[in-house]
């Protein structure tokens, strides 16, 4: 069974930072690219990073790129999203995301999300 | 980057209703469009991918058309299970957009 377990989110201040993790189980972590997807409260899904299966490829949207960084660890079977220069737009629930197959077919698991405020 | 404009953004049905959303991009993404069920409190569920394709386990009343820049999701007959929200994505560029979701909500 494929599981993805999020965890680093909390309350932080405004132009802080935050690591967030995921372990990911039951799967060949390295062969799928793995993605962040955020929910501020109340609203929908918005789409904030992915990274390639080797690492070698990292995209971002527009709204957190230069602040954001993703990174994984295909031998612990971890992927990471580092947030800095946090601004209150920024609060939401993060979740992470696999790939279902490599022809851009969508994400088919989910992690349970890890909530993050931004707030002083 | 690509935009993704949902319809309706919200809709009352009862159970055994047909229901049907809609999904336009801004620019072609050909067959690049999967669909997701939200419900409250819980992380989405893939519904359909490539526009069509009934993921593993999703019930056949869930439906998936189109292509280019206009897509469908239809429920063929509403279930008490189905009250939540639903998101298209597109999945044709590196940067996966998510439309702004349709809540379905008892009539």
């Amino acid at each position: 069974e494929v599981q993805l377990v999020e965890s680093g989110g909390g309350l932080v201040q405004p132009g802080g930072s935050l690591r967030l993790s995921c372990v990911a189980s039951g799967f060949t972590f390295s062969n799928y690219v793995m993605s962040w997807v955020r929910q501020a409260p109340g609203k929908g899904l918005e789409w904030v990073s992915s990274i390639s299966k080797s690492a070698g490829n990292t995209f971002f949207a527009d709204s957190v790129k230069g602040r954001f960084t993703i990174h994984r660890d295909n031998s612990g079977n971890t992927l990471s999203l580092v947030l800095n220069s946090l601004r209150a737009d920024d609060t939401a629930v993060y979740y992470c995301a696999k790939d279902r197959s490599d022809d851009s077919s969508g994400y088919d698991s989910w992690g349970q999300g890890t909530l993050v405020t931004v707030s002083s | 980057d690509i935009q993704m404009t949902q319809s309706p953004s919200s809709l009352s049905a009862s159970v055994g209703d047909r229901v049907t959303i809609t999904c336009r991009a801004s620019q072609t993404i050909s067959r690049y469009l999967n669909w997701y069920q939200q419900r409250p409190g819980k992380a989405p569920k893939l519904l359909i991918y490539a526009a069509s394709t009934l993921e593993s386990g999703v019930p056949s009343r869930f439906s998936g058309s189109g292509s280019g820049t206009d897509f469908t999701l239809t429920i063929s007959s509403l279930q008490p299970e189905d009250f939540a929200t639903y998101y298209c994505q597109q999945s044709y560029s590196n940067f996966w957009t998510f439309g702004q979701g349709t809540k379905v909500e008892i009539k």
